[in-house]
């Protein structure tokens, strides 16, 4: 299994209150990558990182910060929760794509958050 | 608007039986595809990809086909087994992008 750690595994937090999940990988992956996962919404991207400091915004960005400090670790911060964003999450690694090269994402086992 | 489409929220096949998962894309610069398949409460395992210089990859009893010109791919599983009932996702990214943008998903269901 590819080194990749969230935590936390479970959270429950209230509306209004700030979140920051981790995501933590041991193999040295350029790409990391938060999505999240609803019913019938299917894995929505929501940030992702090709760099120590350089990120980017993915489809479902608003309501969601991030920061790549590191190589290995990339947060997702939920500056103030709603219930809206009661969702399991997913982080993600993978080398860059290209053309011809057979190349993966691997995942996390997801952080399961209910903001009430 | 989506730019990775699985029309077929669920999919009951036989087991033994062929299963064929379809995936159609929008977005033309899209270059390589993978598909994933996922477990209730784990994360998404990777099972097969394709890169847009190729129509064909095969993987066991997975196989994957593109269609450029139609922008479809597909996933074919020969045989099923009551151990593929997944929830599997199309995806797509562009070139040396970072992006990676999944589809819905389709679940399966393998019957014995």
């Amino acid at each position: 299994d590819a080194g990749i750690t969230q935590s936390p595994r479970h959270k429950v937090t209230e509306t209004g209150t700030p979140v920051t999940l981790r995501c933590h990988q041991t193999e040295n992956h350029r790409y990391m990558y938060w999505y999240r996962q609803d019913p019938g919404h299917g894995l929505r991207l929501i940030h992702y990182s090709y760099g120590v400091k350089d990120t980017d915004k993915g489809e479902v960005s608003d309501g969601y910060s991030v920061s790549r400090s590191k190589t290995e670790d990339f947060l997702l911060t939920l500056e103030s929760a709603t219930s809206s964003q009661t969702s399991v999450y997913f982080c993600a690694i993978s080398e860059p794509w290209g053309r011809g090269l057979n190349t993966e994402a691997f995942f996390g086992q997801g952080t399961r958050l209910t903001v009430v | 608007d989506q730019q990775v489409k699985q029309n077929s929220p669920s999919l009951s096949v036989q087991e033994g039986r062929i299963s064929i998962l379809n995936c159609d894309y929008t977005n033309s610069m899209f270059d390589y595809f993978l598909w994933y398949k996922k477990y209730p409460a784990e994360g998404p395992t990777f099972l097969i990809s394709i890169s847009s210089i190729k129509d064909k990859n095969e993987d066991g009893r997975f196989t994957v086909f593109l269609n450029k010109s139609a922008k479809h791919l597909s996933l074919h599983i020969v045989p099923s087994q009551p151990g593929d009932s997944a929830v599997y996702f199309c995806a797509a990214s562009e070139g040396s992008q970072g992006n990676l943008i999944f589809g819905k998903g389709t679940k399966l269901s393998v019957k014995p």
